[in-house]
């Protein structure tokens, strides 16, 4: 059974930089895709990027400049930081394992971060 | 903006049979998944690849795609079946990852 446990500051005022940790337990760590999701209040699903177990990544045009996505693969967690905050990034985020053999689908998801950013 | 397009929302009868569109020309060489999000709740995977269904959603859910379209057909939906659904697959320049629009199934 895969379990991911995320965590981070809730609460950041504009300019700084959102950090956000997931724990992988259960499963294998490599071959795999792990991926930052993000929801805005009210709003859809945003793909944010996604980083491999020997640490390639990908991120969304929209958020390229301003995103890090890193791995431990030793403590089987990846992190997300994103910089220059602003009202706009307020929202949950999600950790997700995009799982390699089902093309990436993202099969287990932690429970959401909810960040907010006072305007 | 989303390069994959969803009708905002469908409604069904109890027991009858609703198709979810998502649309993109990202579609063209990548079979999308789809995901049922219910509120306060993350979203849970549904279908992926050419018509796969994870352990434990029910098999009344299927998906299929043609060209740049995909979708996610639910026959004899259920009052559980009510939520918001998303699709995924990649951009047109198929670099990157996105998600459509939405879709909000109502049961009626």
């Amino acid at each position: 059974q895969v379990q991911l446990q995320q965590w981070g500051a809730g609460l950041l005022k504009a300019s700084e930089t959102l950090s956000l940790t997931c724990a992988v337990y259960g499963g294998s760590f490599n071959n795999h895709y792990w991926t930052w999701i993000r929801q805005a209040p009210g709003k859809g699903l945003e793909w944010i990027g996604e980083i491999d177990h020997s640490g390639r990544t990908t991120f969304a045009p929209s958020f390229k400049s301003r995103v890090t996505i890193s791995v431990d693969a030793s403590k089987n967690q990846f992190s997300l930081n994103l910089t220059s905050l602003t009202a706009a990034d307020t929202g949950v985020y999600y950790c997700a394992r995009g799982r390699r053999e089902w093309l990436r689908a993202l099969d287990n998801w932690g429970q959401g971060t909810p960040v907010t950013v006072p305007s | 903006s989303s390069e994959l397009t969803q009708d905002p929302a469908v409604s069904v009868a109890l027991g009858q049979t609703v198709r979810i569109t998502c649309q993109g020309d990202g579609l063209r060489n990548s079979f999308p998944t789809w995901y049922q999000q219910k509120p306060g709740q993350a979203p849970l995977l549904v279908m992926y690849g050419k018509n796969s269904r994870p352990s434990g959603i029910p098999d009344r859910f299927s998906g299929s795609t043609l060209g740049n379209t995909a979708s996610l057909t639910i026959t004899g939906a259920q009052a559980e079946d009510e939520a918001d659904y998303y699709c995924n697959s990649r951009d047109s320049t198929g670099n990157h990852r996105v998600f459509g629009t939405g879709t909000r199934v109502t049961v009626l």
